[in-house]
């Protein structure tokens, strides 16, 4: 059973550019977390999604930063016109979302960098 | 007040001994509790669920105070391993879910 899959796992983008994250969540999870963690901090919370549907988007900066989880393939960020300050570890998370288990279990991360 | 607070840390210990993380979360109405632990450039991984009636998994034992709002973690034995970020998590109100910021756990030889 493969675990949370994130690609890439590192990617490069100059200012002004477009970067798009991607997320496949475990087999049997239909919820998808997305954080951010800068370097020596904590992970910040960005989004919170089901298949189709953005549940919470609380964490998202308002500009630039977009969020989806079609019903195929793989829950996407998009982050753009990347600015310096967006480089980051993006981690995706995924649960089974039901009552009795609300635990999340994380991909590897993707590593943003903006030169 | 943030939602969730730790330990600032770090906490610096000798392998073999006992040491006891606290957290205290401020939404009476949150629902689930856990425990992650992170590698330095690694995504968190679970370490346990907390329950009402505290529970132990190996040298780890979790435990839940509703009354006081607040989850404690306790590693005994420590080892080198061990060595790592641990992160109390909440969730309220639902799925929203707070991370804590994390107390960094050194132990040395």
């Amino acid at each position: 059973n493969a675990g949370v899959m994130q690609n890439p796992r590192h990617l490069v983008r100059r200012r002004g550019q477009e970067a798009r994250l991607r997320c496949s969540p475990m087999k049997g999870h239909s919820h998808v977390y997305w954080y951010r963690q800068l370097p020596e901090e904590g992970l910040k919370f960005m989004v919170y999604l089901q298949k189709e549907n953005i549940i919470d988007e609380s964490g998202m900066p308002k500009e630039r930063f977009s969020a989806e989880f079609p019903k195929e393939g793989p829950s996407i960020l998009r982050i753009q016109q990347v600015v310096r300050g967006d480089s980051a570890a993006y981690f995706c998370a995924s649960s089974r979302g039901t009552v009795d288990s609300y635990e999340q279990y994380f991909g590897p991360g993707t590593r943003l960098t903006v030169t | 007040r943030k939602e969730v607070e730790q330990d600032p840390g770090p906490f610096n210990v000798p392998e073999g001994a006992t040491v006891a993380f606290n957290c205290t979360y401020s939404n009476s109405a949150s629902q689930s509790f856990f425990w992650y632990r992170q590698d330095c450039r690694k995504e968190p991984k679970l370490l346990m669920s907390v329950y009402s009636s505290g529970n132990e998994d190996g040298r780890f034992t979790a435990q839940l105070n509703r009354a006081s709002q607040y989850i404690s973690l306790l590693i005994r034995d420590s080892k080198l391993s061990d060595s790592a970020t641990y992160l109390c998590v909440v969730n309220s109100s639902g799925f929203k879910t707070i991370f804590g910021a994390g107390t960094r756990l050194f132990v040395k030889a």
